[in-house]
């Protein structure tokens, strides 16, 4: 079974504080996403990577940033962090041949004061 | 562009009704469309995907391409499908997946 992981289920933080939200995979997947969901809005992609070092932006990357040093690791990066970025996070990942079928982590919710 | 829309934020029915949640979508090529579903308390993960034509607890989905649709339907609504559904679509990019902003499902005993 794959398992996705996020190193919080839930956070805290001020305004102007840099927050980095870990995702780890032990599947091997190529690809690894950030998403964040609101209501009313659904699901919408931050940034995704298709291969280590590699990253590329999504439909919200404005305030993000990503790292991903390790395969099975994808690093979401707030670099300084404001209230309307107060969001559930969820992590993604999938197989490159598997198409675009993905695996869930818990999510991460994130509230900025 | 790529789009994905669900038109009721919340569908309620009585346990045994008929369940149909609507997903229409917009993109020119051949997408593949997907339900993911997240019951309370857990993950986001796949109900069922058009191009394996199968029925997930009891959950079909057929694409109809003419109407742009993919709706989800279930017979018979049970407690245990309350949940948050969404529709989403892969075009171009096979990897990634754009989602719509979601029908919760209330089921009422």
């Amino acid at each position: 079974d794959v398992k996705v992981t996020q190193s919080s289920r839930y956070l805290v933080k001020r305004t102007g504080e840099k927050v980095f939200l870990e995702c780890v995979q032990d599947m091997d997947h190529e690809n690894m996403f950030w998403y964040r969901q609101d209501p009313g809005l659904g699901l919408r992609l931050i940034y995704f990577s298709y291969d280590v070092k590699m990253k590329e932006k999504g439909d919200i990357p404005e305030g993000y940033s990503v790292s991903r040093e390790k395969k099975e690791r994808f690093s979401l990066i707030l670099e300084s962090a404001s209230t309307n970025q107060t969001s559930m996070y969820l992590c993604a990942s999938s197989l490159a041949a598997g198409g675009p079928k993905q695996y869930f982590g818990p999510g991460t919710r994130l509230t900025v004061t | 562009a790529q789009r994905v829309t669900q038109p009721e934020k919340l569908l309620s029915v009585f346990k045994g009704a008929p369940v149909e949640l609507k997903c229409n979508y917009s993109y020119s090529g051949s997408p593949e469309l997907f339900w993911y579903v997240q019951y309370s308390r857990q993950r986001l993960q796949l109900l069922l995907r058009h191009i394996s034509r199968e029925s997930i607890k009891g959950f079909t989905a057929d694409l109809n391409k003419g109407e742009t649709s993919f709706h989800l339907k279930k017979p018979f609504a049970q407690e245990e499908d309350s949940a948050m559904y969404y529709c989403a679509l892969s075009g171009g990019d096979g990897n990634k997946l754009v989602f719509g902003a979601g029908t919760i499902l209330r089921v009422k005993s």
